[in-house]
């Protein structure tokens, strides 16, 4: 099943911050977030697996929520070249080998 | 530069047709993972194959296969191709055990149109 991210769109001045959550209905091994610039490829950014550990990726964090099975992407004083869509990934507990997609954040960081 | 290759780039054919998308995956990774992403839309995993084996499967459609060759090098058919096929189509490897749990590193993906 996909998990839900939200918001589905946010538009950002150079500076501010933004915060990207990724929502699942079933127990999560892990959670993986990737950044999509339009008409790239997907890169990744980070992997958090189950145990709420919070990472980093230059002045992008993420927290996993185990307990709640949500994941949350922080973009700190945010440049333009955060601009793109963020995708969550999820891998389930019983989901056997497959990462599942959410629907993607498009971030939008104007001048 | 992921360090993983896609042929072609791009691909326009008809409906009813058939066609072969090629992957090669980063030097040393075993681990190839086809995704398909219409316009605008997430990414949709298909298949995942370890080391020439067939690891995971998604939504993949009974017109769609692949396989993977003892270079591990990868290829995705698509046959009886219908309108709605029409998408970008990634390939991504990955040098973990055969786990989905390591990170992925994308091709830069084969647009497909079919007219």
């Amino acid at each position: 099943q996909q998990p839900v991210q939200s918001p589905q769109a946010v538009i950002l001045r150079e500076g501010e911050d933004a915060v990207i959550n990724c929502s699942s209905s079933k127990a999560l091994y892990s959670v993986h977030w990737y950044r999509q610039k339009h008409g790239e490829a997907p890169v990744f950014l980070m992997i958090l697996l189950k145990g709420g550990e919070q990472k980093g990726h230059d002045k992008i964090s993420a927290s996993f929520n185990e307990k709640k099975q949500q994941s949350s992407l922080y973009l700190t004083a945010s440049q333009l070249s955060y601009s793109g869509t963020y995708f969550c990934g999820t891998l389930g507990e019983a989901a056997g080998n497959k990462l599942t997609f959410g629907g993607g954040t498009r971030v939008l960081v104007k001048p | 530069d992921s360090g993983v290759t896609q042929t072609p780039k791009h691909l326009i054919t008809a409906t009813g047709q058939r066609v072969t998308l090629r992957c090669s995956p980063r030097s040393g990774d075993l681990s190839v993972y086809w995704y398909q992403q219409s316009l605008d839309q997430g990414l949709q995993f298909l298949i995942q194959y370890y080391n020439g084996e067939e690891r995971a499967k998604g939504n993949i459609l009974e017109r769609f296969s692949a396989q993977q060759f003892p270079d591990l090098h990868s290829e995705l058919n698509l046959s009886s191709l219908e309108l709605g096929d029409s998408a970008l189509y990634f390939c991504a490897s990955s040098s973990n055990t055969g786990l989905a749990g390591g990170q992925q590193f994308f091709g830069p993906g084969t647009r497909l149109t079919v007219l």
